[in-house]
C-alpha cells in the first residue's frame, strides 16, 4: 500500500517533445505529491508538486495532471531541451503519517538536440 | 540559494567499519531527513528527526544506524558495523515545515555522500 508505481522506466525524446511520465498510487491517505528531478552526481531537486484537491498545476514547461479518482498523476515536460535530460521521481506523502517521501523507482529521460 | 551541504563526496571503508556520514541542513529548517539510493535504484526513505529525537523510521534504519544533531548546525548518520549492502549514495535533506493539509511538505536535498563498504 505503500508503493508508487512508475513509468516509462526510460524515455529519449526529441528536443520539443512533450515527454509524459506516469505514477500511480494505492494508498488514498496519499495527499502530497511532489516530482523531482535528479541530475548524475546530484541530489534530486523538487521540480514541482500537487495536492489532490487540484487535477492540474503548471509552472513553467512542466505540467501535472492528477486523476484523484484513478489514483494516478503524471508530468508532462512541454517543449524538451537537451538540458531536461535527468532522471525523474515521482513521490508521495501524508501528512497523516510523517513526513518521510515514498518514491518511485525514477525515469531516465533523454531529449535529443 | 541556501542549500543542504553533505561531507564527504565519497566515503570508502572496510566490512564491519563504522562511519558517520555529516549534513549542514538550511539553517531554519526543523525538520531533517536521511535517504538512501543504491546505484541504479529509487531513493529509500531511512529517518526524519525533529526536535533532538527520531520522529519516524523505516525497517531500514535499524540498530547498525543511528543519528545525531551534535550541536545547532551538524545532522549526522552513524552506521555503526558497515555491511556490503550498506553501499549507497545516501541523501540528507531538510523542510521548514512537517507539512499538513495547509502547509507544502518542500523538502530540500543534499547532492548526497556516495558509501562504497570493501
Amino acid at each position: 500500500q505503500q508503493q508508487v508505481k512508475q513509468s516509462p522506466q526510460s524515455l529519449i525524446v526529441q528536443k520539443g517533445g512533450i515527454p509524459i511520465i506516469n505514477c500511480a498510487y494505492e494508498n488514498t491517505a496519499f495527499d502530497y505529491f511532489p516530482w523531482y528531478q535528479q541530475f548524475p552526481g546530484k541530489g534530486p531537486a523538487l521540480l514541482i508538486a500537487i495536492r489532490p484537491d487540484v487535477s492540474e498545476k503548471k509552472e513553467g514547461r512542466f505540467t501535472i495532471s492528477f486523476n484523484k479518482s484513478a489514483k494516478q498523476f503524471s508530468l508532462h515536460i512541454m517543449d524538451s531541451q537537451p538540458g531536461d535530460s535527468a532522471t525523474y521521481f515521482c513521490a508521495a506523502s501524508s501528512h497523516n503519517y510523517g513526513q518521510n517521501f515514498v518514491f518511485g523507482p525514477g525515469t531516465r529521460l533523454s531529449v535529443l538536440p | 540559494e541556501p542549500e543542504v551541504t553533505q561531507t564527504p563526496s565519497h566515503q570508502v571503508t572496510q566490512m564491519g567499519q563504522e562511519v558517520i556520514l555529516r549534513c549542514v541542513p538550511i539553517s531554519n529548517h526543523l525538520y531533517f531527513y536521511w535517504y538512501r539510493q543504491i546505484l541504479g535504484q529509487k531513493v529509500e526513505f531511512l529517518v526524519s528527526f525533529y526536535n533532538n529525537e527520531i520522529s519516524e523510521k523505516s525497517e531500514i534504519f535499524d540498530d547498525q544506524f543511528s543519528v545525531e544533531r551534535p550541536d545547532g548546525s551538524n545532522f549526522t548518520l552513524k552506521i555503526r558495523s558497515t555491511k556490503l549492502e550498506d553501499s549507497a549514495m545516501y541523501f540528507c535533506a531538510s523542510s521548514e515545515d512537517r507539512g499538513s493539509k495547509l502547509a507544502k511538505n518542500i523538502q530540500y536535498f543534499g547532492a548526497g555522500t556516495r558509501l562504497s563498504v570493501l
